[in-house]
């Protein structure tokens, strides 16, 4: 079963911030917060991902609270193509680890 | 990213034929790899994970006579759906790790397979 909850839709206006929120309560010290996507009909595309610290990069930022029980991703300026079901994934790091997808948050960007 | 590619991107077969479907790494050597299956308006549920050049490990409840896997290169796996049904109608979609702690998991593109 996943070990997330994320809210099932969002809407966000283009050009906005998306800020996407994640609660992970039972995540344990070496598990990894991961953020992939899947615009519709496509795979699913690596976001970014992070331990305890926040990160950056060219896709989006991710704020994991203090305690890590939870995180946000953030996409700082959205565009009509970031629509998307975005899934929030806690796992330990590393290209072996099978990833557990939940339901994920229907993002969609309006003009 | 690196990239994974899937083949055929999709496919309709008649009840009761087999269906190959091929996974491959184009830029990296996938020492795992996974399958994943999604129904319509659903999440991905991963059906099994193979190492190269071993048996693969299959999640409950999914049938390994039935949905045969071979990873025999490190850029190659394939999944067989055997004596397809309409009830396997799906969107298959394979991703690729290279192990390391830094290394991460890539997606292909997906198979819709459809069965009539």
């Amino acid at each position: 079963d996943a070990k997330t909850t994320q809210p099932p839709s969002m809407d966000c206006a283009e050009g906005r911030a998306a800020n996407l929120p994640c609660n992970h309560s039972t995540i344990s010290g070496n598990e990894y917060v991961y953020w992939y996507r899947q615009i519709h009909s496509q795979g699913p595309q690596y976001i970014i991902h992070g331990l305890k610290n926040n990160e950056t990069n060219e896709m989006a930022s991710l704020i994991i609270t203090e305690d890590r029980k939870s995180s946000t991703l953030i996409l700082p300026h959205a565009t009509l193509r970031d629509t998307a079901v975005y899934y929030c994934i806690v796992r330990l790091q590393g290209g072996s680890e099978k990833l557990v997808f939940g339901k994920g948050t229907k993002l969609t960007v309006n003009p | 990213g690196a990239v994974v590619s899937q083949h055929p991107s999709w496919v309709i077969c008649k009840s009761g034929t087999s269906v190959k479907i091929e996974c491959r790494s184009l830029d990296f050597q996938a020492t795992t790899m996974f399958w994943y299956r999604q129904f319509p308006k659903q999440s991905l549920m991963l059906m099994a994970t193979s190492n190269e050049g071993s048996k693969a490990t299959y999640e409950q409840g999914v049938e390994k006579d039935k949905f045969l896997i071979n990873h025999a290169s490190l850029t190659l796996s394939t999944l067989t759906v055997t004596s397809a049904h309409p009830e396997d109608s799906s969107f298959y979609i394979c991703s690729g790790g290279a192990g390391g702690p830094n290394n991460e998991q890539f997606f292909g593109p997906g198979t819709r397979l459809t069965v009539l």
